[in-house]
């Protein structure tokens, strides 16, 4: 199995700021997530993370607002950018195992827009 | 296209009471795989188990059990004597093999189980 570990665990930031959050995996993966979960919701891709090229962002996501970048193997940064209240969420990170259905998730960045 | 569906949005339940949570779930592929996790109150998502569309044989471990049934495309989840621990909002998830697509996942049913 994958550790995977994101910084920071928890942040309030201002309306109009940015935020970056880092997810670092002790191991070597092709495929890394990111995620957002509003409160009260279930979990919803934003993009996948690929590494040496562009993300794939999913409908309704796009690379200005989520900026993500996925220097190696074991390491991707989302930035949520002007940010507003609606983005207040949980954002998890998650990577692929050696196999294509295991899937290993962060402890989340729980974010808070004031 | 593939979904997941959990009807129970929450479910609140007497200590040691057995709780069963339920999915039922639309794939077109023959092969996919089945999740299952839980998120307390702390945010992150904790692994509980991983099933393929191969194996239907039911699975028991420790307090928790599985039944997988393809024939009505359900993989519900029963906690038997359930605990004040328990209490969380558990997922289920589909992932399909052909697609290379990551986990789809159902909305989720919040569990209370009171003291």
């Amino acid at each position: 199995s994958a550790v995977i570990s994101q910084k920071p665990s928890r942040d309030i930031c201002q309306r109009g700021t940015s935020l970056t959050i880092q997810c670092q995996v002790d191991s070597q993966v092709t495929m890394m997530f990111w995620y957002r979960q509003q409160p009260g919701q279930s979990l919803t891709l934003i993009a996948t993370a690929n590494q040496g090229s562009e993300a794939t962002y999913e409908s309704g996501f796009v690379i200005d607002k989520f900026p993500i970048s996925r220097p190696n193997l074991t390491f991707s940064t989302l930035t949520v950018s002007n940010m507003s209240p609606e983005d207040s969420s949980i954002y998890l990170c998650s990577a692929g195992g050696r196999s294509s259905y295991e899937q290993y998730f962060g402890p989340g960045t729980r974010l808070t827009v004031t | 296209a593939q979904k997941v569906t959990q009807a129970q949005t929450e479910i609140s339940v007497v200590e040691k009471e057995d709780v069963t949570l339920d999915c039922v779930y639309e794939t077109r592929d023959t092969t996919y795989y089945l999740f299952w996790y839980k998120q307390p109150p702390s945010g992150e998502l904790v692994f509980l188990i991983r099933r393929n569309s191969f194996d239907e044989q039911n699975e028991i471990s420790g307090r928790y059990s599985w039944n997988f049934q393809k024939s009505t495309s359900s993989f519900n989840f029963t906690i038997t004597a359930s605990q004040v621990v328990d209490s969380a909002v558990y997922f289920c998830a589909l992932f399909e093999n052909s697609g290379n697509t990551p986990l789809v996942f159902g909305k989720g049913t919040r569990l209370s189980v009171i003291a």
